[in-house]
């Protein structure tokens, strides 16, 4: 079945440091692949996306690659701020399938 | 963007008790919407699968009879927590579908029961 791991956290930066949260999967067909955000007592918001092979999804500041040949789409910020504390999760969503299976989860912790 | 609200944010109630909370996207239609439970520190459990119109679909474990999850409109999915026990203290989050395939989260309920 499909699966998604990514790094345990917590992962513990200064502000301007750079972030990278590993997230690999496993999948059958072509899975589109998800980056959310939990900020605490909160629900998730979508952070980016990329639905194919070498698709890079960006948005506030965050990236992230579709990488088919090493199955990864790993989460990077090139400078991060204390707001940027919060957890982070992977997703797949098969193609043809509604579901979204998700990582654990990632907690970012940034200190000023 | 697409927006989904959830009601109640937060509830307590008493053990044998039930709850109902609702899940509403409030600027498109959603055939489809998901039932998600969140245990402290962990990843998204999805409890079920709403669709309008029909019976939910519930994932291997979850007990039908006792999270009762009715779809009665295309903005509206509601769960249903019935005779609560404090097992059943979580945070629970809804999510619903655009016609593209793309799920929106609302922002949770969390549930105690005292």
């Amino acid at each position: 079945g499909d699966s998604v791991t990514q790094m345990e956290g917590p992962v513990t930066l200064s502000e301007e440091a750079f972030l990278t949260i590993n997230c690999t999967y496993t999948a059958t067909g072509y899975p589109s692949l998800f980056w959310y955000v939990q900020y605490p007592g909160e629900g998730l918001q979508l952070l980016l996306k990329a639905t194919k092979a070498d698709d890079k999804g960006s948005n506030k500041g965050f990236e992230a690659t579709y990488r088919k040949e090493t199955t990864s789409f790993h989460l990077e910020k090139g400078s991060v701020q204390v707001s940027d504390s919060a957890v982070y999760f992977c997703a797949l969503q098969n193609s043809g399938y509604s579901t979204l299976t998700f990582g654990k989860g990632t907690m970012l912790l940034v200190s000023p | 963007g697409a927006v989904v609200s959830q009601h109640p944010s937060r509830v307590i109630c008493k053990s044998g008790t039930s709850v109902k909370i609702e899940c509403r996207s409030l600027d498109f239609q959603a055939t489809t919407m998901f039932w998600y439970r969140q245990f402290p520190k962990q990843s998204l459990m999805l409890m079920a699968t709403s669709n309008e119109g029909s019976k939910a679909t519930y994932e291997q474990g979850v007990e039908k009879d006792k999270f009762l999850i009715n779809h009665a409109s295309l903005t509206l999915s509601t769960l249903t927590v019935t005779s609560a026990h404090p097992e059943d203290s979580s945070f629970y989050i809804c999510s619903a579908e655009t016609e593209t395939y793309e799920q929106y989260f609302g922002p949770g309920t969390r549930l105690t029961v005292t």
